[in-house]
């Protein structure tokens, strides 16, 4: 039972416009929530997090919202850039320091 | 180096033998963890550790072993090696549990 899913396994965008990723999740205890940014042959690097006292988190060209009661979150990257090419990972905080997975998806942005 | 390294970065070996993979950190984080990529899952946590001598079952932990002796490794140990272990490997550590730093990841191949 995947408790975080990126329902889009890729997603194709172009130069200059914005990329919307989204991430839904069926735990309505989880409280803080990231997003995550993965080259290929590199680990994840941390990108923006969010709590869920807030609906909206934002850090230069990256910003995520939250919607609690349809829970869902999504990350917006305004404008993209072609080295915004990478696999996102969003993710939630489960109990006992673990943190709850998406599969990830793959952002193509095109020149 | 500052950061957190993984070795081997790839590993062949044939199925029954025994594996470690080494993680070292060198910011003190006390928090670290084991993960697993697979293809169509998010990271799955195998372990982590939330100090030195303090270690704790993650999601998938069934035929792995952890230590932690110091707080700067993070040895992971596959006893027995099986085909369904192949996988990349990624070890992270944290200051805050949530925001992680990850190394570069170790593909293992079991044969």
């Amino acid at each position: 039972d995947q408790q975080v899913k990126q329902n889009s396994p890729s997603l194709s965008v172009q130069e200059g416009r914005i990329s919307i990723l989204n991430c839904d999740y069926t735990n309505s205890m989880f409280d803080y929530f990231l997003w995550y940014k993965k080259y290929p042959a590199e680990g994840p690097t941390f990108l923006i997090s969010i709590s869920s006292i807030k609906d909206k988190n934002e850090d230069g060209r990256f910003t995520v919202f939250l919607n609690k009661s349809a829970k869902h979150l999504s990350l917006h990257i305004v404008p993209s850039q072609p080295g915004d090419s990478a696999v996102y990972f969003c993710a939630a905080d489960g109990n006992n320091y673990q943190l709850i997975w998406g599969a990830g998806t793959k952002l193509i942005i095109k020149p | 180096d500052a950061g957190i390294t993984q070795s081997p970065r790839y590993k062949i070996t044939e199925t029954g033998r025994q594996v470690t993979l080494m993680c070292h950190q060198t910011w003190s984080h006390s928090y670290m963890f084991w993960y697993r990529q697979d293809l169509g899952h998010g990271l799955r946590l195998i372990y982590y550790s939330a100090a030195a001598d303090i270690t704790d079952k993650g999601e998938v932990p069934d035929g792995y072993v952890v230590s932690r002796s110091k707080t700067e490794n993070f040895p992971l140990t596959l006893e027995s090696a099986t085909r369904s272990q192949t996988s990349v490997y990624f070890c992270a550590s944290s200051a805050q549990v949530y925001e992680q730093y990850f190394g570069p990841g170790t593909r293992l191949t079991v044969t």
